[in-house]
């Protein structure tokens, strides 16, 4: 199956930028998800991105794959403290496949 | 706008109690998931079904079982609560084609005394 790595923590200060990294096994995931979890809240989708596409820009967010690395960041401009949140990767296969399979998550702390 | 509803917030059970998590959705979806997060180790995949009564077994089944005997219905069972089963546990649902989005309940932290 899939194998998905975050890191765990990531602190920044308000108005910098920030950068999950996200570092996955599957080469013939298709879509590749970023969901954000606030605190004491279930999921949400944040973003995706194609895996013909390089990259993709929404807003604020930038979701930027080296499908050659297996590599997927989320950049997030001029973090703000709304933005502290658990934000997890999920590569998705295409084919027979349809288990959503999750990153440990990133902590994102955003300090004023 | 796609609901997963899951019935309780929060709950505090006793030890050797049978627990039921129920979870909802209201989109048709035919996959639905029920996920355990507790920290540091992220969200493994306890049970999920992709049709009315069938069920596949995830990382984590032991000590759990579910029940789907409804499409927008899927039931979380704790046979014999224990301590270690104290978590957050997520419902999520989606549509089986490929690529398809999961969309997730609200969570509900079990606490088992």
């Amino acid at each position: 199956g899939e194998d998905v790595e975050q890191s765990l923590f990531l602190s920044v200060r308000e108005g910098d930028s920030s950068v999950i990294n996200c570092t996955y096994t599957d080469s013939s995931s298709t879509y590749l998800y970023w969901y954000k979890q606030e605190p004491g809240a279930g999921l949400q989708l944040l973003t995706y991105i194609f895996s013909n596409m390089d990259m993709k820009q929404d807003q604020r967010l930038t979701v930027l794959l080296n499908k050659k690395d297996k590599h997927l960041s989320l950049r997030i401009a001029d973090t703000q403290t709304g933005d502290s949140a658990i934000y997890f990767c999920a590569p998705r296969s295409g084919g027979g496949s349809y288990i959503p399979t999750f990153g440990r998550g990133t902590s994102l702390i955003v300090h004023p | 706008d796609v609901k997963v509803t899951q019935s309780s917030r929060y709950l505090v059970k006793r030890t050797g109690e049978k627990v039921f998590l129920e979870c909802v959705q209201d989109m048709d979806h035919e996959n639905m998931f029920w996920y355990r997060q507790d920290p540091g180790l992220g969200l493994r995949l306890i049970y999920f079904s992709y049709d009315v009564k069938m069920k596949e077994k995830g990382d984590i089944p032991e000590g759990y079982s579910v029940s789907r005997e409804k499409k927008e219905r899927f039931s979380l069972i704790l046979e014999s609560a224990s301590t270690n089963q104290t978590s957050m546990y997520l419902c999520a649902s989606s549509f089986r084609g490929e690529g398809a989005e999961a969309f997730f309940g609200q969570g509900t932290r079990l606490t088992v005394v």
